[in-house]
């Protein structure tokens, strides 16, 4: 049974500071995505990392994946205020499924 | 483009009532269609996923059944309502392949 673990599950740092949440999954897969969810509101995906050494950036977020370690990284630079949401990573057992199993989520607070 | 409409937004609903949510999506065909549970606080738990008309997977056993009676219409009902049914409902569709699933706005359900 894939179990997908992220940590934090809180992060609460300082404007310009750089951070990175970890997303560690059991079994082997062939893909891995990340979402936000702002409070109240619905998931927004930011990245789908299909492959070993695959790297995505987008503004102040860079995501990454290490299949052969089973990890994903998603690195702020330099956070600010409109970051603050909660992050989920995704992964999706291989062999074709359909299914993404959820990790807990990381709440980010980005403090002035 | 590709949207997803889910309804109604926010519910209350007394112990032992039934449900019906309701999950449209337009501009694509034959979208694998999913329902999620998110606890407050917590991650999301797949509760229903089908890739085609009248074919519907579960994957926790509980009160709640799901059908999908058109290619892009996806219900989640109950007879009977529980405590425990409480939660942040979000329908969410993906096309074959590795592309993201895509979630609605969620319904707010609340058990009284």
């Amino acid at each position: 049974e894939l179990k997908v673990e992220q940590n934090p599950l809180f992060l609460s740092m300082q404007e310009g500071k750089n951070y990175t949440i970890y997303c560690n999954y059991s079994t082997t897969s062939d893909r891995l995505y990340w979402y936000r969810q702002d409070p109240g509101k619905s998931l927004e995906s930011l990245f789908v990392l299909l492959s070993n050494g695959a790297v995505k950036q987008e503004g102040r977020l860079m995501a990454s994946l290490d299949t052969k370690a089973r990890l994903s990284t998603l690195h702020i630079t330099a956070a600010v205020h409109d970051l603050s949401a909660t992050y989920f990573c995704a992964v999706s057992p291989q062999g074709g499924s359909e299914k993404l199993v959820f990790g807990k989520g990381t709440k980010l607070t980005v403090n002035p | 483009s590709q949207t997803i409409h889910q309804w109604p937004a926010t519910l209350v609903q007394p112990v032992g009532s039934p449900l019906s949510l309701e999950c449209t999506v337009e501009g694509t065909s034959n979208p694998n269609l999913y329902w999620y549970r998110q606890a407050a606080g917590r991650g999301l738990q797949l509760l229903f996923y089908s890739v085609g008309i009248g074919q519907i997977s579960s994957e926790v056993p509980q009160n709640l059944s799901a059908s999908r009676p058109q290619d892009r219409q996806f219900i989640l009902s109950s007879k009977k309502l529980l405590l425990s049914d409480s939660g942040f409902y979000l329908c969410a569709w993906s096309s074959q392949g590795m592309e993201p699933q895509h979630f609605g706005d969620g319904t707010r359900l609340s058990i009284l």
